[in-house]
């Protein structure tokens, strides 16, 4: 059965810190890590990566994939209060496994003034 | 360009009811997938549908139904609510070409209680 497995579960830190969320994964028939960062509702898309050691960068927020050790890290720099959201990590299989996005839990993120 | 959207945004039920939820997706997009997120979850694949049929199910009894229209906007059923159907329920878009899904967007979802 597939696992994706997201720590911390929870993390305050300060505005202006830099923060690390990683990612690990086992599934079959591996195609993208996906990023997605939920505020209220609406889960907003931050990222796909599909090839290891290719950083994808927006702003001041960054990630990698290692598909050698299956796990993927999320860092936001220069923390903002606005950062503070769940921030989710979903994979994705082959277009002959299936499309669905399998989810963990999140990494539910407080930034503090 | 609107996003994807979802209606009703909020829903209170009683066990045994049943619920219609339905999503449009963005412009341009025509597969629509459904997601059950439980509080301090994160969501779970319920189905998806393109060219108006089921095309894969995740872990879900069939009390869970759904239908996509030739416009690509979705309905999701649930027949015989319980009360842990209480959840956030997702919709998500995405453009399938030669095969190939593209990147699927979230809606704001429908926040349902089962009472």
């Amino acid at each position: 059965e597939d696992k994706v497995v997201q720590s911390p579960l929870s993390l305050v830190v300060h505005e202006g810190d830099t923060v690390t969320l990683n990612c690990s994964y086992e599934v079959t028939n591996f195609r993208s890590l996906l990023w997605y960062k939920q505020e209220k509702k609406a889960p907003t898309f931050l990222f796909m990566l599909t090839s290891s050691g290719i950083e994808k960068k927006s702003g001041r927020l960054s990630s990698i994939l290692d598909k050698k050790e299956l796990f993927s890290i999320l860092n936001i720099t220069a923390t903002q209060t606005g950062d503070s959201a769940v921030y989710l990590c979903a994979v994705e299989r082959l277009p002959n496994s299936g499309y669905a996005l399998n989810f963990g839990k999140g990494t539910s993120l407080l930034v503090t003034p | 360009d609107a996003g994807v959207t979802q209606s009703p945004t909020h829903l209170i039920k009683t066990r045994g009811q049943q619920v219609t939820l339905r999503c449009s997706p963005k412009s341009g997009h025509d597969t629509v997938s459904w997601y059950q997120q439980a509080l301090g979850q994160g969501p779970q694949f319920i189905f998806q549908y393109y060219e108006e049929e089921e095309r894969q199910r995740g872990n879900f009894p069939d009390r869970f139904s759904g239908h996509q229209f030739p416009n690509y906007s979705s309905e999701l059923n649930v027949n015989a609510l319980l009360l842990g159907d209480s959840a956030l329920y997702l919709c998500a878009s995405s453009r399938t070409s030669f095969g190939y899904r593209e990147t699927q967007y979230f809606g704001p979802g429908t926040r349902l209680l089962v009472l």
